[in-house]
């Protein structure tokens, strides 16, 4: 079954604190990964997406084949960091439209 | 940059009445997604179009309906409206015809309250 599994509700750090938002995947194929991240009331933003391999805002996520995770790091937090995270998962077939699969969402609140 | 428009922003409707919301996607895009995110709950797929043909359904209610137009806006339209249907209900669309790298692009959402 094809899942996203985000398993913290609320992450709070502090300012200039390491943050790490995880996420795993059942997929049984060869998915595309990606980071969706909510401000507090705008559209979801594309943040990272493993096949580029770029890192945005200071935001890293490696693709762990091996532990099927796509954790989300930055090693200062901002306080504008805060915000709603979604790990998301899209299937690499052409013809299948590639839906997007969300996990639940981790909210990220960064304390000054 | 010009992004996905959705319409209306926010619609009350009463049980049994009917909704039309509509999409209309990022210029070259060529599909179109509907998603329905409950209170407190993640974003779920509903159906997709590509080039004005559906290309894949999620958990849509029979109740719903969609369509992608000659100039590949979209309405999903629901009927027999019920209180679990309240919801925010995103539309992303994005560019296939491109290394189909599926990149989806969000509008701001429609927020459905039905009473």
């Amino acid at each position: 079954a094809q899942r996203v599994t985000q398993p913290e509700k609320l992450l709070s750090v502090f300012k200039g604190a390491p943050v790490e938002l995880k996420c795993n995947y059942s997929y049984s194929g060869s998915p595309e990964l990606f980071w969706y991240v909510q401000y507090s009331r705008q559209r979801l933003q594309l943040l990272l997406r493993h096949i580029s391999r770029e890192s945005i805002k200071g935001f890293t996520a490696d693709l762990n084949k091996g532990e099927t995770s796509f954790h989300l790091k930055k090693p200062f937090a901002q306080e504008e960091d805060s915000a709603m995270y979604y790990c998301a998962l899209s299937g690499r077939i052409y013809n299948q439209g590639g839906k997007l699969i969300f996990g639940q969402g981790t909210e990220l609140s960064v304390k000054p | 940059a010009a992004g996905v428009i959705q319409s209306p922003r926010h619609l009350i409707k009463e049980k049994r009445e009917t909704a039309t919301l509509k999409c209309y996607p990022i210029p070259r895009h060529d599909t179109v997604y509907w998603y329905q995110q409950g209170p407190g709950q993640d974003p779920q797929f509903l159906i997709s179009f590509y080039e004005k043909m559906q290309s894949d359904k999620g958990s849509i209610p029979d109740r719903f309906s969609a369509q992608q137009f000659s100039d590949y806006h979209s309405e999903l339209n629901m009927s027999s409206l019920e209180l679990g249907d309240s919801a925010l209900y995103f539309c992303a669309s994005s560019e296939r015809g491109r290394r189909a790298s599926y990149e989806q692009y969000f509008g701001p959402g429609t927020r459905l309250t039905v009473t």
